[in-house]
């Protein structure tokens, strides 16, 4: 079955320490999403891609990095720059024809 | 830049009771969505809205989109304790983005 997975499910990072979220789609989707949710809030948008090899900021890049080397996969790394990382972290794919699909989040916490 | 709206934040209302959640965007969108989050989960999609005028209905919830007021509704129709949940609406602007309303948080008690 088509899908988008993220993964982990759970992520504890350390103080000053950069982490890395995978996401991973298998639906031929041209564009992906990186969105930051915090407790009670609406989602945020961090950064997206529609196309390989190109990618642009959203609302709240700073601190945070991507990539989209293939057109699978588009991890997000939270750099020690984010001050605040403690969150949902939701990656979605987008279709024009079909809409978009969302995995089931990361949920991320700082010790 | 596109801002979306929603109203209200919170909802608490009763079985078998109608209500409707108003999401609101300030420019010109090609589409708009309706989603639903049960608590820790990520988001399963409701309703796709693509022209004004648009109604579409899935059991107790319908939805609906005027293009003009830029203003789409989410009507609950005689609700129920599996209804509760946080409703977001989200526009797709002309920058192919997706960008969300602040939620809708409904509560169904009997």
């Amino acid at each position: 079955d088509g899908g988008i997975t993220q993964s982990p499910k759970y992520l504890f990072r350390k103080e000053g320490q950069n982490v890395t979220l995978s996401c991973e789609q298998n639906l031929n989707h041209d564009a992906m999403y990186w969105y930051r949710q915090d407790p009670g809030q609406g989602l945020r948008l961090i950064y997206y891609s529609q196309i390989v090899n190109d990618f642009q900021k959203g609302d709240i890049a700073e601190g945070y990095s991507v990539s989209r080397e293939k057109k699978e996969s588009f991890p997000l790394t939270v750099t020690s720059a984010q001050k605040n990382p403690t969150a949902f972290y939701l990656c979605a794919s987008a279709h024009p024809n079909y809409g978009y699909t969302f995995g089931s989040g990361t949920r991320l916490t700082v010790v | 830049e596109l801002k979306v709206e929603q109203n209200p934040l919170f909802l608490s209302m009763q079985e078998g009771k109608n209500y409707t959640i108003y999401c609101n965007y300030s420019t010109t969108s090609d589409r708009l969505y309706w989603y639903r989050q049960d608590p820790g989960k990520s988001l399963e999609s409701l309703f796709v809205l693509l022209s004004n005028g648009a109604v579409k209905q899935e059991g107790r919830l319908m939805a609906s989109l005027d293009t003009k007021a830029r203003l789409s509704t989410l009507h609950i129709t005689a609700a129920v304790h599996d209804l509760s949940a946080t409703y977001f609406c989200a526009v797709e602007g002309n920058t192919d983005k997706l960008i969300f309303g602040t939620g809708t948080r409904l509560q169904v008690f009997p």
